[in-house]
């Protein structure tokens, strides 16, 4: 089972700068990593696959980047909306499907 | 709009069966683009992956699940179902159903999530 390890856990960023959350992964998977963001009491959102792809909707201020095992989301000029928990999550090698354990961005 | 919405008991006693349904709107659970998944958050935690249905009835388990879990798809009500077995108190958790492309496999809508809790 490959172990998916985001940092930091929390992340404390004021409005309008850039926040940057980071996830290992304990082997390599390629490009195979999905990015979501959950807010309290809804569901995950999917906000970027393959990496990098943003999904539909999601709003340009999200970026992603990485391959193999070091991945990042970055949320440029974050807004009030933005904070959330974040999850990656690998589908390189399964089964299972595995999750980080969660970044939290809170307002500073 | 693609929806998925899941339904069942809130409360389930230990060692007994957790069952939940999921349906869907807005797409067909027979397209062959799609997999059917279920996954779960305990309180506060990470998400689990628990499984996923193709339309011909073809599942895959989290192998931490596998001996307790079946998911089954009736995609003449364009639902999907999960049960599972002997549950314990670490078995509470939001439960949500989730679409996924069949590649790359990722979660592209979720239901609402259903919160089951497990009582001794």
């Amino acid at each position: 089972e490959i172990v998916m390890t985001q940092s930091p856990a929390t992340l404390s960023v004021s409005p309008g700068e850039r926040a940057t959350l980071s996830c290992r992964a304990s082997r390599s998977i390629s490009n195979s990593l999905a990015w979501y963001q959950q807010k309290p009491g809804q569901a995950p959102r999917l906000l970027i696959y393959g990496a990098s792809t943003r999904a539909t909707d999601v709003s340009a201020r999200f970026s992603g980047s990485g391959s193999g095992t070091e991945f990042t989301l970055t949320i440029s000029s974050l807004q009030s909306e933005d904070f959330a928990i974040y999850y990656c999550q690998q589908y390189n090698n399964w089964p299972p499907y595995t999750f980080g354990q969660g970044t939290k961005l809170e307002i500073k | 709009q693609v929806q998925l919405q899941e339904s069942g008991p809130g409360l389930v006693k230990a060692s007994q069966t957790l069952s939940l349904t999921c349906s869907v709107s807005g797409v067909s659970t027979r397209s062959g683009s799609y997999y059917w998944s279920w996954i779960r958050q305990p309180a506060g935690k990470e998400l689990e992956w628990i499984g996923r249905i193709y339309t011909s009835g073809g599942t895959y388990y989290n192998p931490s699940l596998e001996s307790r879990v079946t998911i089954s798809i009736d995609t003449a009500k364009n639902q999907f179902s999960l049960k599972l077995t002997s549950v314990t108190a670490a078995d509470t958790a939001v439960y949500y159903c989730a679409r996924g492309p069949v590649t790359p496999y990722y979660f592209d809508h979720w239901g609402q999530g259903a919160l089951v809790t497990v009582s001794s």
